[in-house]
């Protein structure tokens, strides 16, 4: 069965560091995936998209990996701060078939300052 | 631009009670999605709508549920009659379908609470 999984622990970093989130899939073939940060109380926000022939994409702090051998997505916040805590959310965009999003569970974020 | 607006915030009600959600999407934007989040389940796609027309719906629980669209700016998901196990938060998104990999935009929720 189709299976997306994040670390269901939190993640608890001191400020400054590197954060690393990694979201791994099972029997898809996604064309996009992407990156949503969720605040409590409020819903995902759009972070970035890569797509399946794209091996990095940068935005500021962020940079987002896709592997699609290893199908795995790694997300990572450098130089993070205490307001980079949320929970961060990755979901996957498969090019045929049920054309909607199917998001992972998420793993939160703290940023310890 | 104001961003996808879900009414109510929150919502309380009795089981057996009926109970209506409801959305505005983003003026422009093709598609709409109901998702529903859980603690233990995560963010479900619950039904998607793509010119106001049901696309997908094989998320939907059961028959208690329905959704409609009745034009590009409005839409409503229903629940008749509620059980507790339908407590959770409803997130209503939208976006301009495209070629693909269109970001969805998310409305702020609605907590529902079926006592």
């Amino acid at each position: 069965s189709q299976k997306i999984e994040q670390n269901s622990e939190a993640l608890n970093i001191q400020e400054g560091k590197t954060a690393t989130l990694t979201c791994n899939y099972t029997n898809y073939s996604p064309a996009y995936l992407q990156w949503y940060r969720q605040d409590p109380g409020r819903g995902p926000v759009f972070l970035l998209l890569i797509r399946e022939n794209e091996k990095e994409k940068r935005k500021e702090r962020l940079k987002v990996t896709f592997d699609t051998t290893l199908k795995q997505s790694l997300f990572h916040i450098t130089a993070s701060q205490p307001a980079d805590s949320a929970t961060y959310l990755c979901a996957l965009d498969p090019l045929t078939g049920r054309r909607a999003l199917t998001f992972g569970s998420g793993t939160r974020l703290q940023v310890q300052p | 631009d104001a961003g996808v607006i879900q009414s109510p915030r929150h919502e309380v009600t009795e089981m057996g009670q009926e109970v209506t959600l409801r959305c505005k999407p983003i003026s422009g934007h093709n598609s709409l999605f109901w998702y529903r989040q859980t603690m233990m389940r995560g963010l479900e796609l619950l039904i998607y709508f793509n010119n106001n027309v049901p696309i997908d719906d094989s998320g939907m629980p059961e028959d208690r549920f329905s959704a409609k669209m009745p034009n590009a700016s409005f839409s409503t998901l229903k629940i008749q009659p509620s059980e507790p196990r339908d407590s959770a938060v409803y997130f209503c998104a939208s976006t301009l379908t495209g070629t693909g990999g269109s970001p969805l935009h998310f409305g702020n929720g609605t907590r529902l609470t079926v006592t």
